[in-house]
Parts: C-alpha cells; sequence; structure tokens
C-alpha cells in the first residue's frame, strides 16, 4: 500500500464553515492531488501540487484552496463549506509527470449540513 | 462532454466465468491508459495499465486490450472471483499530458455471485 493517510476520515460541517482536509504521505513522491468522488461522476481532480509551493488547478477547483509546504503534506481547504462540497474527497500520489501510475488515499467523508 | 465513457453502469456474472468490462474514449490524444478497482469505503487501486503503442496488456486472470481505431478498451477478468466484486474505473492521459491530465470514467460496477 502506497503510504498515504488521509484526515480526518469522517466528517459532518455546517454551511459556511472552513474545512482543512490533510494528506501525508510517506514516498517522498513529487506530485500530489485531490479528487472528489460524487455518484455519477467518477474522479474529478481539485487540484494538484508538483512539488513544495507549487500548485495549480484541476477541473472542479473552485470554492477550494490548496497548500503545500512540505513535501509529505497537501491540504485541501473548503473556505466557506457548501451543501454541494458534500463528497468523498481522496487525495493522490505520483512519483513522476507523463504516464504513471497515481496512488490513492482510503479518503474522507465531507457532509456539509 | 465525457472524454472517458462507461456506458454499463453495472455488470453481473458468475464466479468462475469471464468478465468483460468495457470502456470507450472520444480524445484520440490519449496515448495511456488504467484500470483502478475500488471497493466500498476505499480508495481506488491501481489494477492494470497499457500504453498505446500496444493492443494487449495482462497480468494474472487481468488482461486489457486496446482498439485505437475503435477508441475502445476492454479489462478481461478469467476466471471471474467474489472477490472482484467492486467498482472499476476506466481512466486515460493524453499524449504531453502529465498526471494531472489524467481522465477517468463514471464508473461500472462488477459484481461477481458465487
Amino acid at each position: 500500500d502506497a503510504g498515504i493517510t488521509q484526515s480526518p476520515r469522517h466528517k459532518v460541517t455546517e454551511t459556511g464553515t472552513p474545512v482543512t482536509l490533510r494528506c501525508h504521505q510517506t514516498e517522498n513522491h513529487r506530485y500530489m492531488y485531490w479528487y472528489r468522488q460524487d455518484p455519477g461522476h467518477g474522479l474529478r481532480l481539485i487540484h494538484y501540487s508538483y512539488g513544495v509551493k507549487d500548485t495549480d488547478k484541476g477541473e472542479v477547483s473552485d470554492g477550494y484552496s490548496v497548500s503545500r509546504s512540505k513535501t509529505e503534506d497537501f491540504l485541501l481547504t473548503l473556505e466557506s463549506a457548501t451543501s454541494s462540497q458534500t463528497s468523498v474527497y481522496f487525495c493522490a500520489i505520483s512519483e513522476a509527470h507523463a504516464g504513471n501510475t497515481i496512488y490513492f488515499g482510503e479518503g474522507s467523508w465531507l457532509t456539509v449540513v | 462532454d465525457q472524454q472517458v465513457k462507461q456506458n454499463s453502469p453495472s455488470l453481473s456474472v458468475q464466479e468462475g466465468r469471464i468478465s468483460i468490462l468495457n470502456c470507450d474514449y472520444t480524445n484520440s490524444m490519449f496515448d495511456y491508459f488504467l484500470w483502478y478497482k475500488k471497493y466500498p469505503a476505499e480508495g481506488p487501486t491501481f489494477l492494470i495499465s497499457i500504453s498505446s503503442i500496444k493492443d494487449k496488456n495482462e497480468d494474472g486472470r487481468f488482461t486489457v486490450f486496446l482498439n485505437k481505431s475503435a477508441k475502445h478498451l476492454s479489462l478481461h477478468i478469467v476466471p471471474s472471483q467474489p472477490g472482484d466484486s467492486a467498482v472499476y474505473f476506466c481512466a486515460a492521459i493524453p499524449t504531453q499530458g502529465g498526471s494531472e491530465k489524467l481522465v477517468f470514467g463514471k464508473g461500472t460496477k462488477l459484481t461477481v455471485n458465487p
């Protein structure tokens, strides 16, 4: 198993509150990703990082921000949570860039009420 | 506009028989394809991949076939086992694209009945 730890694994929060999800890796991989999975949509990329302090937007980045201050940690923040952000969030890592296999964490279940 | 399509949301097969999961894509620039398996309450796990320079890749009970002219790939599981019951995602990366360009299908839920 790839050394990826997501926290918290489950969270219920209220609309309008900020939420931060943490992804920690022990593989020293350069690339880290945040995906969300929703019924009928598969997995969609929110943001990704290609190095410390280097991040970029994915397909569904609105309402989310990320930070990567250390190689091993990638944080996803919902500035003001909305019900549409109720989802399962997966962190992923990859060693290289092109055509490389991505390994996923176990997921964080977020419910916004 | 879906670039990777898994048109069968679910598939049910008997233990010991072959499972065939299909995936179609629309972007001719895709040149690397992957299959992931996902159990409930777990993250997706990499299963098998294939480069566009090949038309077949085999790993144990799992074989992926790629038909570039038809923009179609399929995953064959032989023989199917109850532990194979999971959601299977097809994914693709374009030429010149990095892993951030990985595009997933919506998944097919496979049920293998004992």
